[in-house]
C-alpha cells in the first residue's frame, strides 16, 4: 500500500525548533519530488516546500523561507523539514505529499499530518 | 507570488450541478489541480491536469480551464461531496506552489 507517515509534532515555545519526519512506504520513494503543506486550525491549506527527487531542486514560501529547511534521506526513504525560530503562526497540522511523477503536477499521495502547536 | 482565488462556500441542490471555480494570473500558464477535503481527514486529490481524475474518482467529478480560470464541476452531486475544496497550481516564476483560499461545498 502506497502510504506516508508523518510524525514529530508538538508543543513548541516560540523561537524553538522542531523536526518533523514522514516516512514513505509502497512506492520508490527515490523517484518522486516530495512537498510539506501545512493548514492552520480553521484556515485553508498552504504550500510550504518542495524538495526534488535528488535533492537538486528546493523551494520555499516566503513565509517560511530562511527558518524551515526540508530534506530527504532516499536511503532512508524519508521526508524531514527542520522548523527553527518557530512562531505562533506556524501553528498547523503539517502534511507531506507526493508530486505525480509525470504529467501535470498533482500532490496525488498525502500522509494523515502531524500537528505543530507554537505556544508559551 | 501569485494568488487563486476561490469564492468561500458554495452550495448545491441534491443530484444537481455544481461548479466551483479558482481565478489567477498562473492559471494562463499553469494547470490547475483541484482537491476535496471532509473534516479531520487529508485532502484527496480529484482532479489534475486538462481533466484527469486519479483512479477511484466519480467521474461526476470533472475540470476545465479557460484563461485565468479553473474549474470544478461535480455534475449530480451527492451528499458525500459535502467537503471542501481547493484549487492549486504553481505562482509566476514557476517554482513555488500555491493554493487557493478554499470553497466548502454545501450539498442541500
Amino acid at each position: 500500500e502506497v502510504q506516508l507517515v508523518e510524525s514529530g509534532g508538538g508543543l513548541v515555545k516560540p523561537g524553538g525548533s522542531l523536526r518533523l519526519s514522514c516516512a514513505a512506504s509502497g512506492f520508490t520513494f527515490s523517484s518522486y519530488s516530495m512537498n510539506w503543506v501545512r493548514q492552520a486550525p480553521g484556515k485553508g491549506l498552504e504550500w510550504v516546500s518542495s524538495i526534488s527527487s535528488s535533492s537538486s531542486y528546493i523551494y520555499y514560501a516566503d513565509s517560511v523561507k530562511g527558518r524551515f529547511t526540508i530534506s530527504r534521506d532516499n536511503a532512508k526513504n524519508s521526508l524531514y523539514l527542520q522548523m527553527n525560530s518557530l512562531r505562533a503562526e506556524d501553528t498547523a497540522v503539517y502534511y507531506c505529499a507526493r508530486d505525480k511523477m509525470a504529467g501535470p503536477d498533482a500532490f496525488d499521495i498525502w500522509g494523515q499530518g502531524t500537528m505543530v502547536t507554537v505556544s508559551s | 507570488s501569485s494568488e487563486l482565488t476561490q469564492d468561500p462556500a458554495v452550495s448545491v441542490a441534491l443530484g444537481q450541478t455544481v461548479r466551483i471555480t479558482c481565478q489567477g494570473d498562473s492559471l494562463r500558464s499553469y494547470y490547475a489541480s483541484w482537491y476535496q477535503q471532509k473534516p479531520g481527514q487529508a485532502p484527496v486529490l480529484v482532479i489534475y491536469g486538462k481533466n484527469n481524475r486519479p483512479s477511484g474518482i466519480p467521474d461526476r467529478f470533472s475540470g476545465s480551464s479557460s484563461g485565468n480560470t479553473a474549474s470544478l464541476t461535480i455534475t449530480g452531486a451527492q451528499a458525500e461531496d459535502e467537503a471542501d475544496y481547493y484549487c492549486n497550481s504553481r505562482d509566476s516564476s514557476g517554482n513555488l506552489g500555491v493554493f487557493g483560499g478554499g470553497t466548502k461545498l454545501t450539498v442541500l
